[in-house]
């Protein structure tokens, strides 16, 4: 019944070293999000996939990064962690572009940075 | 680790009362409000939503009111239950474009 996947859902890595975090979709839909949400904060925008269309929010940072090899897959790459990037990253998707589509959101991963 | 967040306003009723939670919005564009319902650990969970052509929008056991005068959303939850507890986010989001934008968000505390 899972529609959005998120994997995994605890992460730990350490400071400066690369982690990948992985999301994934049977919904079919065109758009995939990813957010970020710090304790006791609203979810953040980090970018957006509109099929293949990446779209980055202006002030996210370039250590991270995105990739969506296919319909179902999406991952946000953190390059170089810092202390200030643990948080819960969520996943979400909505069916098409420039529409009214509410968004699906995954269960989250949280990432501890050490 | 994390950085410190903001402490969330708060509200607390009693189990079976009604509990009413605010928001105010920003973007003049916006055309279309979603209430989530956020509980620990999991992601946001669709309550209900409205678009800017209606002032009011009812499901189970909840209602959304929209005043786009003053730029102000509420989610009124009737015979607030245990089950209820959790922190809502209002969020706003213009046609023409893909992005969402989440308000601060209120944690709902239902005391038995």
């Amino acid at each position: 019944d899972a529609m959005v996947i998120q994997n995994p859902r605890y992460q730990v890595t350490q400071f400066g070293k690369p982690v990948t975090l992985s999301c994934s979709q049977t919904l079919n839909h065109n758009v995939m999000y990813w957010y970020q949400q710090k304790s006791s904060q609203a979810p953040k925008l980090l970018f957006h996939y509109y099929d293949k269309d990446f779209n980055n929010e202006a002030d996210t940072p370039d250590n991270f990064q995105s990739r969506r090899p296919n319909t179902s897959f999406c991952f946000l790459d953190i390059r170089s962690p810092g202390l200030g990037d643990a948080a819960m990253y969520l996943c979400a998707t909505s069916r098409g572009p420039r529409q009214i589509y509410e968004q699906y959101f995954g269960p989250g991963t949280r990432l501890t940075v050490t | 680790g994390e950085s410190v967040g903001l402490h969330l306003p708060t509200l607390s009723v009693q189990e079976g009362d009604n509990s009413i939670i605010n928001c105010a919005y920003s973007n003049s564009a916006s055309d279309y409000f979603i209430w989530y319902k956020q509980e620990s650990g999991k992601g946001p969970q669709f309550i209900i939503d409205i678009r800017s052509n209606m002032d009011k929008r009812q499901g189970q056991r909840v209602t959304v009111l929209l005043n786009k005068t003053v730029k102000h959303l509420s989610l009124q939850i009737a015979a607030t239950q245990p089950g209820d507890s959790a922190v809502y986010f209002c969020a706003e989001k213009a046609h023409f474009n893909n992005d969402m934008r989440f308000g601060a968000g209120t944690r709902l505390t239902v005391k038995p």
